[in-house]
């Protein structure tokens, strides 16, 4: 099973700062690689796939990168919607496994 | 815009078998894969299986043993069943399903199950 490691756990961050989460493979995934949002109490919301392809209504401060093992996702100047829990999630190989979660805070 | 919808029991008791049915409005079942997540309370999601359009499916290596997934394209739904359940399958389960990218781009609410006597 590949298991995807974020960090960090929590970032504390203010309205307008640029913020930068990390998510690294346990072995190599391609492109196969996405990101989710999710807020208290509802279901998580694809944000990002194949890496660096924005999900319809996204918002272009949120962008992807990376490849192989190490991804990044980078949301450019923080928006008081943007505080919540984002996961990464493989779809490389079954069983597809998310990562556990970095909570971006006030 | 396709919705999704999950219903079921909140509580099931220990030892017996969670059923959850989730209907899909406003798209062919037909169209695309389809997935149940489950987050237990204050954790991380967990992938538990999929469904093929065509009914292929694959089921969580840690779980293959004890769950079914199925469609039933005349009602546009899909379903899960997890047998002899334990306090540890206590979960808020989703019901979601891909778009063009391959990637869970639908999601129901989701439903909270308790596994409790």
């Amino acid at each position: 099973e590949i298991v995807l490691t974020q960090s960090p756990a929590t970032l504390s961050l203010s309205p307008g700062e640029r913020a930068t989460l990390s998510c690294g493979a346990s072995q190599t995934i391609s492109v196969y690689l996405a990101w989710y949002q999710q807020k208290p109490g509802q279901a998580p919301r694809l944000l990002i796939y194949n890496v660096s392809s924005r999900a319809a209504g996204i918002p272009a401060r949120f962008s992807g990168s990376g490849s192989g093992t190490d991804f990044t996702l980078t949301i450019s100047s923080l928006e008081a919607e943007d505080f919540a829990v984002y996961y990464c999630q493989q779809r490389y190989d079954w069983p597809f496994t998310f990562g556990g979660g970095t909570r971006l805070e006030i | 815009q396709v919705q999704l919808q999950e219903s079921g029991p909140g509580l099931v008791k220990p030892s017996e078998t969670l059923s959850l049915t989730c209907t899909v409005s406003g798209g062919s079942i037909s169209s695309q894969y389809w997935s149940w997540i489950r987050q237990p309370p204050g954790k991380g999601l967990e992938w538990i299986a999929y469904i093929s359009n065509s009914g292929s499916t694959n089921s969580s290596p840690s779980l293959k043993s004890r769950v079914t997934i199925s469609l039933d394209t005349s009602k546009n739904q899909f379903y899960l069943k997890l047998t002899s359940v334990s306090a540890a399958d206590t979960a808020m389960y989703y019901c979601a399903g891909y778009d063009h990218s391959n990637y869970l781009r639908h999601w129901g609410q989701g439903t909270l199950v308790t596994v409790s006597s």
